[in-house]
């Protein structure tokens, strides 16, 4: 069974430092992954997604991830953090094709940002 | 249009309540969810239809009774809810439901209940 990993629960980065978020993955075919942010009392708005080709991805607000297959990893980073991007921040894993509709979700990380 | 949009945004009910959630997308998508979210959790998967059939009932209670009129319309029927039914439910659709690429889900912005 797919599963996906959030090691951190929290973290708090400086306005202006650069970021990092980590996903790690677990899934025996070539996975499709998504980065979705959710802002306090909103929805899930996509980040970013891989399905193949160059491994570094880049999304919305400045954010890009970068899949690594031998470390099961696509992390989320953004070189400077504005105070807006205070949210959850959720990886998420899709079946492969005709495996069915079910996205897998990690538990989540809590970014807060310091002015 | 790439948006999925959700009414009401907040609702209150008592237990003896009978409430009725929308979720509307004109993306043209086949696919569509009904998530609840729990504080600092991550969605729940609740429903899914896909070409307007239920594909996935995530053993939900009965009190909650899906409904997809057509393609671009999502219901969610409440009756007798509990206090802990009180969540974030979030309606999101995808272009298909069968996994890879398809399931990308665009999300609304979810409806606030409160279970009295």
């Amino acid at each position: 069974a797919q599963s996906v990993t959030q090691p951190d629960i929290h973290i708090t980065v400086s306005e202006g430092a650069s970021l990092e978020l980590r996903c790690n993955y677990s899934y025996g075919a070539t996975p499709y992954l998504f980065w979705y942010v959710q802002s306090p009392g909103q929805g899930l708005q996509l980040l970013l997604k891989y399905f193949s080709g160059d491994t570094l991805v880049q999304g919305i607000k400045g954010f890009e991830a970068e899949f690594k297959r031998s470390q099961s990893s696509f992390n989320l980073r953004k070189p400077s953090v504005h105070w807006s991007d205070a949210a959850e921040y959720f990886c998420a894993v899709a079946p492969r094709p005709g495996g069915g509709n079910k996205l897998t979700f990690g538990t989540g990380t809590q970014l807060k940002v310091e002015l | 249009d790439t948006e999925v949009t959700q009414t009401p945004k907040h609702l209150v009910m008592g237990m003896t309540n009978k409430k009725s959630l929308k979720c509307e997308q004109h993306m043209g998508h086949r696919a569509m969810y009904w998530y609840k979210q729990k504080a600092k959790k991550p969605p729940e998967l609740m429903f899914v239809y896909s070409y307007e059939k239920l594909s996935i009932n995530e053993s939900v209670p009965s009190r909650f009774s899906p409904e997809c009129p057509n393609s671009s319309l999502l219901n969610l029927h409440l009756h007798a809810l509990q206090p802990e039914d009180s969540a974030l439910y979030l309606c999101a659709s995808s272009q298909e439901g069968n996994g890879g690429p398809y399931n990308e889900q665009f999300f609304g912005p979810g409806t606030r209940l409160t279970v009295l």
